[in-house]
């Protein structure tokens, strides 16, 4: 199974609002409401932003907001700050119950 | 709170088989929804799940290393083990435990506590 297509990075700047993509197939992100998605910054763990396609974990900002359309989910992060600047990566379920990743996107705050 | 920590060889020839230890603290493996998972990533490179296991002990893996994977647990000593055999150049990355939560664990797929990670590298 091949991995989710993601934009290779994304750019904005302090206060705008960005959107990543991420596309799969309808046997996984068009199937499932389980998709998620990842921070990583150089040198850490990804941590969790949002899980089943649209919902927060506790503590993370609601600066973040996640989203689906047919094959396609989104991660939004708006009123942008310097410490976003990081890896998305997304992450889906899969029909043969697997969990399959996205190739990730650079995420860079001018 | 929910801490999980890798443990195993930094280096591990060709051919050989990698075992790595997550020793966890903050939950149990015993309740119902908790599920531990690796995760790998190869420098520069993009996330790659390899397994899970649940309190169930549902196991679930890639389907492209299944041949090659397995994952146990020991409860009393809050600690899940991976093994990977036949060992290769590609194989090396940084490997990653972490915690999930699903009410389902045929379905369970997210993940929201991870370990440090620890760097595997593969070379004679």
């Amino acid at each position: 199974q091949s991995a989710l297509t993601q934009p290779a990075s994304v750019s904005g700047s302090p206060g705008q609002s960005i959107t990543i993509s991420c596309t799969g197939t309808s046997s996984d992100v068009g199937s499932y409401s389980y998709v998620s998605w990842y921070q990583q910054h150089p040198g850490k763990a990804p941590k969790l932003m949002v899980f089943d396609v649209s919902h927060r974990p506790s503590g993370i900002s609601n600066r973040f907001s996640g989203s689906k359309s047919g094959n396609t989910a989104s991660l939004t992060i708006s009123g942008l700050q310097a410490e976003d600047e990081a890896d998305y990566f997304c992450s889906s379920y899969t029909s043969n119950s697997n969990v399959i990743f996205g190739g990730g996107t650079k995420l860079t705050v001018l | 709170q929910i801490t999980l920590k890798e443990s195993g060889p930094t280096l591990v020839k060709p051919t050989q088989t990698l075992t790595l230890t997550c020793t966890f603290s903050g939950f149990s493996l015993s309740t119902s929804g908790v599920g531990v998972g690796w995760i790998r990533q190869p420098p520069g490179k993009a996330l790659e799940w390899l397994t899970l296991i649940y309190w169930d002990e549902n196991k679930r893996y890639s389907p492209s290393l299944k041949s090659r994977l397995t994952i146990t647990t020991d409860t009393s000593r809050n600690q899940v083990v991976l093994s990977m055999t036949n060992m290769d150049p590609v194989d090396t990355a940084t490997y990653y435990c972490a915690h999930s939560l699903t009410a389902d664990s045929r379905v369970g797929n997210w993940f929201d506590s991870w370990g440090q990670g620890t760097l595997v590298t593969v070379s004679s």
